[in-house]
């Protein structure tokens, strides 16, 4: 597609349910982040994946998260057992790997805004 | 750890005159990239803007400007000639390359934004 795409756009879940996030990044973009934007906040790295390879998790903030990209192009994020504090944008961005540097960039998503209740 | 400081949480211009956006970084590193994101109401953030910190020429796109002092570690951007498009949040952000494997791309470690609002 012409850019990244994110679904759902808005999504309510009850304290304790399971939720998907998935986004579908820029095609040919081997390079994919997810980021949590808490209101009036920066957003902040959760994961990235390059293909399929998850090579950085280091900003998931707990082992209720989970992210995967098995075919190397969509990504799914999982939250188990949803808390209230988890309610934030979850944006994704995806980026050329190999791009010049002239090029460098993210390009993001329009976010998945999940409110917790 | 690498940190991004906006320190003006809002600001607001008239139509047609110029704002700057300031911005302030700490790092150990010494390649690295910088970047200006434009956040409107809907939410889409777009890049507006980069700037390779090897590189002492500011970066300029169409309206659009950063004055970046290495050594101060500062980074501003300036909206010359708004437009009311304009109004939207703005966010610095800061990338070291990972290199390797993962390429030309990094994590982005963002600022806490400035909401600018363009005025009639």
């Amino acid at each position: 597609g012409a850019g990244v795409s994110q679904s759902p756009r808005y999504k309510v879940a009850k304290r304790g349910q399971d939720v998907a996030l998935r986004c579908d990044p820029i095609s040919g973009h081997v390079s994919l982040f997810w980021y949590q934007q808490a209101l009036g906040q920066g957003p902040e790295f959760l994961t990235y994946f390059q293909n399929e390879a998850q090579l950085d998790k280091s900003g998931l903030p707990s082992d209720r998260f989970f992210a995967e990209r098995p075919e190397g192009s969509v990504s799914t994020l999982k939250i188990q057992r949803t808390q209230q504090e988890d309610s934030a944008v979850y944006l994704c961005a995806s980026s050329l790997a190999q791009s010049r540097l002239s090029s460098v960039g993210q390009y993001f998503g329009p976010g998945t805004r999940l409110t917790v209740t | 750890a690498q940190t991004v400081t906006q320190s003006q949480p809002e600001m607001s211009v008239q139509e047609a005159e110029t704002v700057t956006l300031s911005c302030t970084y700490d790092t150990s590193e010494s390649n690295y990239y910088l970047f200006w994101y434009k956040q409107p109401p809907s939410r889409q953030m777009i890049l507006v803007i980069r700037q390779e910190a090897y590189k002492q020429q500011n970066a300029t796109e169409n309206r659009f400007s950063v004055n970046f002092q290495k050594a101060a570690k500062s980074f501003s951007l300036k909206i010359s000639d708004s437009q009311l498009g304009d109004t939207a949040m703005y966010f610095c952000a800061f990338m070291k390359l990972w290199g390797g494997l993962s390429g030309n791309t990094g994590k982005l470690i963002f600022g806490q934004g400035t909401t600018l609002q363009v005025k009639p």
